[in-house]
């Protein structure tokens, strides 16, 4: 099984700063890599897609980098919306997909 | 619009069984990839299951042999059949179409549209 190892698990921050979270698998995944915001109470929603492809309606100021085994998600500069628990998840041996323990994003 | 209803969640005792439905709308069911996709109490998400546009179906470790995935074309539907259920199973189960669609085509693999969830618990 790939292990997707995300860091930090917490990150505090303040609206207008820069958010760069990190995952890294224990295998290389090549760019299937993908992802998620999640807010309380709601499903995850599709953030990036194949390590730097934004999904529909996502908006510029996120952007993925990375390949094989290191990967990077970059928030340019936080909106209030923006803070919730990101996930990244591999598909690089469909079916068996596997998902990091997530980061949460909170309000300094 | 893609919509993908869960039900059918709700206390079971350990050793039970329980039948988890998704409704599907808004796009060719038939022509897609579907999962389950579980989140724990600790916030984890687990891919459970996946089934094929042929039907053929998939598990991780920690349900193969206990649960079944299976698909109804014609009535846009899934199914996750759970049986001999553990603590460990209690979750928010949810159903996931494997694929991202833009305004003008759709990419398979990514997990781009989830269900509202329904919750599973297993408790005696």
């Amino acid at each position: 099984e790939i292990v997707l190892t995300q860091s930090p698990a917490t990150m505090s921050l303040s609206p207008g700063e820069r958010a760069t979270l990190s995952c890294r698998a224990s295998q290389s995944v090549s760019r299937y890599l993908a992802w998620y915001q999640q807010k309380p109470g709601q499903a995850p929603r599709l953030l990036i897609y194949d390590a730097s492809k934004r999904a529909t309606g996502i908006p510029a100021r996120f952007s993925g980098s990375g390949s094989g085994t290191d990967f990077t998600l970059t928030i340019s500069s936080l909106e209030p919306e923006d803070f919730a628990v990101y996930y990244c998840q591999q598909r690089s041996n469909w079916p068996q997909y596997t998902f990091g323990q997530g980061t949460k994003l909170e309000i300094k | 619009e893609v919509q993908l209803v869960e039900s059918g969640g709700g206390l079971v005792q350990p050793g039970g069984s329980l039948r988890l439905s998704c409704a599907a709308s808004g796009f060719t069911f038939s022509s897609y990839d579907m999962h389950w996709v579980r989140q724990t109490i600790g916030k984890r998400l687990e891919w459970v299951s996946g089934i094929g546009t042929g039907g053929e179906s998939y598990y991780s470790g920690s349900v193969k042999g206990r649960f079944t995935i299976s698909r109804e074309n014609a009535e846009n539907s899934l199914y996750l059949h759970m049986n001999s259920l553990r603590a460990g199973d209690t979750a928010v189960y949810y159903c996931v179409l494997g694929v991202h669609c833009s305004t003008t085509s759709c990419y398979e693999g990514p997990l781009g549209y989830w269900g509202q969830g329904t919750l599973v618990t297993v408790s005696s």
